[in-house]
């Protein structure tokens, strides 16, 4: 079953506007981490947040972490058409200690933004 | 190098071909993976090799087949699959657990079983 969901499946916003994209999950997790795909390729890591980070920034990126709501947020400030995208967050629940993550991936949020 | 390839790009096999799918970094990441993602959908984990050794199976079926030569290769072989096995099979690799989590993924191979 999918650890995961995200709110909204699709989103469709104005170049310039800011988009916001929100995950739950249902079990304890090491970290929670979020990839964007384009049209059907390869998935590229974005942003990862530990279970006792609360937020994090890179860029125009900012993602919080609330474990006791067992979810997450992905802002995306002033986008771009080139954020077009689907937005996946992924959790990994394997516990320190282990030399691999298992990572489970939520349905996605589609984001469009129109130039 | 910070990249994961994937030979081919696109494969069509029929349901009584054998074919082999090929995954290749040269990162030094010690973890490689095996996905499967359905249009539309998120991708599904297959398998995970550690250190050359299969770690995790999800219980996938025998007609796919991985195999890790060494540390940079990972292959999935493929016999008798069925149409509904047609799908993007995404190749990934991570570094050594307490060197970082992030997953670096291929392009995907797109696999049409007719």
């Amino acid at each position: 079953s999918q650890q995961g969901e995200e709110d909204p499946q699709a989103l469709s916003i104005q170049e310039g506007e800011n988009a916001t994209m929100n995950c739950s999950y249902k079990t304890s997790i090491n970290n929670l981490q979020w990839y964007r795909q384009n049209s059907g390729r390869g998935l590229v890591h974005l942003i990862l947040i530990r279970s006792n980070e609360r937020e994090k920034h890179s860029g125009r990126l900012r993602v919080t972490l609330d474990t006791s709501k067992k979810s997450s947020s992905l802002l995306i400030t002033a986008s771009r058409a080139a954020d077009t995208a689907s937005y996946f967050c992924a959790t990994d629940a394997r516990a320190g200690g282990t030399s691999y993550g298992k990572l489970t991936f939520g349905q996605g949020t589609i984001l469009t933004v129109h130039p | 190098d910070t990249e994961v390839t994937q030979t081919p790009k696109h494969l069509v096999m029929g349901m009584t071909n054998k074919k082999s799918l090929k995954c290749e970094q040269h990162m030094g990441h010690r973890a490689m993976y095996w996905y499967k993602q359905k249009a539309k959908k998120p991708p599904e984990l297959m398998f995970v090799y550690s250190y050359e050794k299969l770690s995790i199976n999800e219980s996938v079926p025998s007609r796919f087949s991985p195999e890790c030569p060494n540390s940079s290769l990972l292959n999935l072989h493929l016999h008798a699959l069925q149409p509904e096995d047609s799908a993007l099979y995404l190749c990934a690799s991570s570094p050594v657990r307490d060197q970082g989590d992030e997953q670096y993924f291929g392009p995907g191979t797109r696999l049409t079983v007719t």
